[in-house]
């Protein structure tokens, strides 16, 4: 059971708008930066949004993420084959002193 | 660029323990704006924090997993480590090496993974 919640899937067609939801407390999201993670199949983990709404340099603006009090969201517009992977949010855990993950997001586009 | 690289056994017998090490190239793991991390993925699950250091020394674990795992640095070869003590078949997994950001935790690099099996 993991400390932040996410849906396990998610679709949409090509060309289309996907959001994908992080959940989680005051220990965790309520007070801590969150970032996310685009992981293709087969491949390490790579850092997509942080500190809540910032993208890396060569992440294209079609990633988006915001934080509402204890939830955060990522968005992703324009839809492209390329973007089915497993997305997972993170953050710090200021009562379990630990970082958390959440269960991860299987995306499909259809 | 900074760059990880994990590297251990790719096969451990049950009850052993399982010892591996990530390499920081080109870039300092003394660096106080950042922290180092090992996280791991079982076969077809999420991912799990497992434990992370600072260049201090100081170290924060994983409350379910901490009694098992020990992480470690070596800051003359510019290397940290992760031991895991009585591994059984739930530590398989592929573990990453990461680097965190202090303050922010966000990981901006990662390790390609390692995949550990344990069988006899």
């Amino acid at each position: 059971q993991s400390v932040l919640t996410q849906p396990p899937s998610v679709s949409a067609a090509p060309g289309q708008k996907v959001t994908i939801s992080c959940s989680g407390s005051s220990s965790n999201i309520g007070n801590k930066y969150v970032s996310w993670y685009q992981q293709l199949p087969g491949t390490a983990p790579k850092l997509l949004i942080y500190e809540n709404d910032k993208r890396p340099s060569g992440i294209p603006d079609r990633f988006s993420g915001s934080k509402s009090g204890t939830s955060a969201t990522l968005g992703i517009t324009g839809l492209r084959t390329g973007d089915e992977a497993d997305y997972y949010c993170g953050t710090w855990d200021t009562s379990l002193h630990t970082g958390v993950f959440g269960g991860g997001t299987k995306l499909t586009v259809l | 660029q900074l760059q990880l690289q994990e590297s251990g056994p790719g096969l451990v017998k049950p009850l052993e323990t399982l010892s591996l090490t990530c390499t920081v190239s080109s870039g300092s793991i003394s660096s106080t704006n950042y922290y180092w991390v090992w996280i791991r993925q079982p076969p077809g699950k999420g991912l799990e924090w497992i434990g992370c250091i600072f260049s201090s020394g100081t170290t924060f674990y994983n409350p379910s997993l901490r009694s098992r795992f020990t992480i470690s640095v070596d800051p003359s070869r510019n290397q940290f480590s992760l031991e895991v003590t009585s591994v059984t078949a739930a530590d398989m997994a592929v573990y990453y090496c990461a680097r965190g950001k202090s303050g922010i935790d966000d990981f901006d690099v990662w390790g390609q993974g390692t995949m550990v099996t344990v069988s006899s």
